[in-house]
């Protein structure tokens, strides 16, 4: 079936820091790329939505500044958390559709976990 | 806007009793329903999904769902709960004739005693 990667599972960084995440499609191309962010014990909030060579679309009050999104192949999307504080502390889930994927099934990928000191 | 209800935040069931977890729906046309699994720590895996047809889906591990138009309901039911299947499950609304972003309720943790 369909798998999706993240990496790194999980990042702790400084105050200030960037950290960039990454999300594979190992094994389909990922035409679209949705990025969400969950809470501890909340459920997902959709961040932004990311088409292979397009600018990503984001979600209202996502700052797309401090957010950026990179989808520049059918396998690839990354996220970069820009200046990161530890209100931007989260667990960070991608999730992929497309061809040879499953028609209208988004694949999830096993999330990563970022925490700012 | 879409927007999905799940009115339990926490069940707990003994293992081998059957289960049902509540899931409402807001969607102005057909939507499509899905159900996820996500354990701690874990990403999301998709257990079963709904877009027409039959209203009774079955999906991976013995769960299925059955969709309610007139109640706006996509119900999550297992006959015989293992304990492994201790988890936090999500409901979600898609809008129909694509995978587009999907929108979330807020998930049931799910309990089980042995």
């Amino acid at each position: 079936g369909a798998v999706v990667s993240q990496h790194p599972s999980w990042v702790i960084c400084k105050s200030g820091t960037s950290v960039k995440i990454e999300c594979r499609s190992l094994d389909f191309q990922a035409t679209t790329m949705f990025w969400y962010r969950q809470f501890p014990k909340q459920s997902l909030m959709l961040m932004a939505t990311s088409n292979e060579g397009s600018k990503a679309t984001y979600e209202q009050g996502v700052e797309k500044d401090k957010f950026l999104i990179n989808h520049a192949s059918l396998t690839l999307s990354t996220l970069t958390v820009t200046s990161a504080h530890p209100e931007d502390s989260s667990f960070y889930i991608c999730s992929a559709s497309g061809p040879g994927a499953g028609a209208n099934v988004l694949t999830f990928g096993a999330g990563s976990r970022l925490t700012v000191l | 806007a879409q927007s999905v209800t799940q009115p339990d935040i926490h069940i707990t069931v003994s293992e081998g009793a059957s289960l049902e977890l509540r899931c409402n729906y807001s969607y102005g046309a057909t939507p499509y329903l899905f159900w996820y699994v996500q354990s701690p720590g874990q990403g999301l895996q998709l257990l079963l999904k709904y877009f027409s047809g039959d209203t009774l889906v079955q999906g991976i591990k013995g769960f299925e769902a059955e969709f309610k138009r007139s109640q706006s309901s996509f119900n999550l039911r297992k006959p015989s709960v293992h304990w492994s299947d201790a988890a936090e499950y999500f409901c979600a609304v898609g809008a129909s004739g694509t995978a587009s972003k999907l929108t979330f309720g807020t998930g049931t943790r799910l309990q089980v005693t042995l």
